[in-house]
């Protein structure tokens, strides 16, 4: 089982340049999540997607943007990237309305991005 | 808002002790879930324990125990008999609906380790 797929794993990138995390679930999931994890400040929610075709800002949502291309893929555009983007960027897939009933929220392994 | 706060950033215990990880949360909810996740160095986050407010009873899994206080909000994780294995990063996180939407908010996390 796949479960959720995040490419790359590893990116370097230098300021400015603009790249797209791509993060993909085969567990028929409606709600799909971006978060950023940094020292100290656990994570954080950056855009989420509650369905096809809708996606809404969550806590950090400065200096990215989103695609929810279909239900399976949801992903992640840096247009000009700073180095305050530098950090682990985790993908996450839930189905819908059962986050609150206590179902759990499944995570891609991660992707380190550092922005030089 | 709801809010999750872990203010323990870091712990070390010796194998074979019992160590408790705090976490204290706000949410104008009734009835909700809290989770504790795990997230050893490979960065995986793995689901280490659930509870329902609605249940009196504190959960259990195997090692892993939480000590809930709805009043004082308040959702501890207790790990018995520590295990080398048991080094991570721990994260306490509530589940929020907003606008028919639901995301998962995390606290800032805190690092444990267990020594030889």
């Amino acid at each position: 089982n796949a479960g959720v797929t995040q490419t790359p794993k590893f990116q370097v990138l230098k300021t400015g340049q603009s790249m797209t995390l791509q993060c993909a679930q085969d567990m028929n999931h409606n709600s799909m999540y971006w978060y950023r994890q940094d020292p100290g400040m656990g994570l954080r929610l950056i855009y989420y997607s509650a369905s096809e075709g809708t996606t809404d800002k969550g806590e950090v949502p400065n200096g990215y943007n989103v695609s929810r291309l279909n239900k399976r893929e949801f992903s992640l555009r840096l247009e000009s990237a700073a180095p305050s983007q530098t950090s682990v960027y985790f993908c996450a897939s839930s189905t819908t309305g059962q986050l609150t009933s206590g179902n759990t929220i499944y995570f891609g392994e991660g992707s380190w991005l550092t922005v030089v | 808002a709801q809010t999750v706060t872990q203010s323990q950033p870091e712990m070390s215990v010796q194998e074979a002790e019992t160590v408790t990880l705090s976490c204290t949360y706000d949410t104008s909810e009734n009835n909700y879930y809290l989770f504790w996740y795990k997230q050893p160095p490979s960065r995986q986050m793995i689901l280490v324990i659930r509870q329902e407010a609605y249940k009196q009873q504190n959960a259990t899994e195997n090692r892993f125990s939480v000590n809930f206080q709805k009043a004082a909000k308040s959702f501890s994780l207790k790990i018995s008999d520590s295990q080398l294995g048991d080094t991570a990063m721990y994260f306490c996180a509530l589940p929020t609906l907003q606008g028919g939407s639901e995301k998962l908010v995390f606290g800032k996390g805190m690092k444990l380790t267990v020594n030889p």
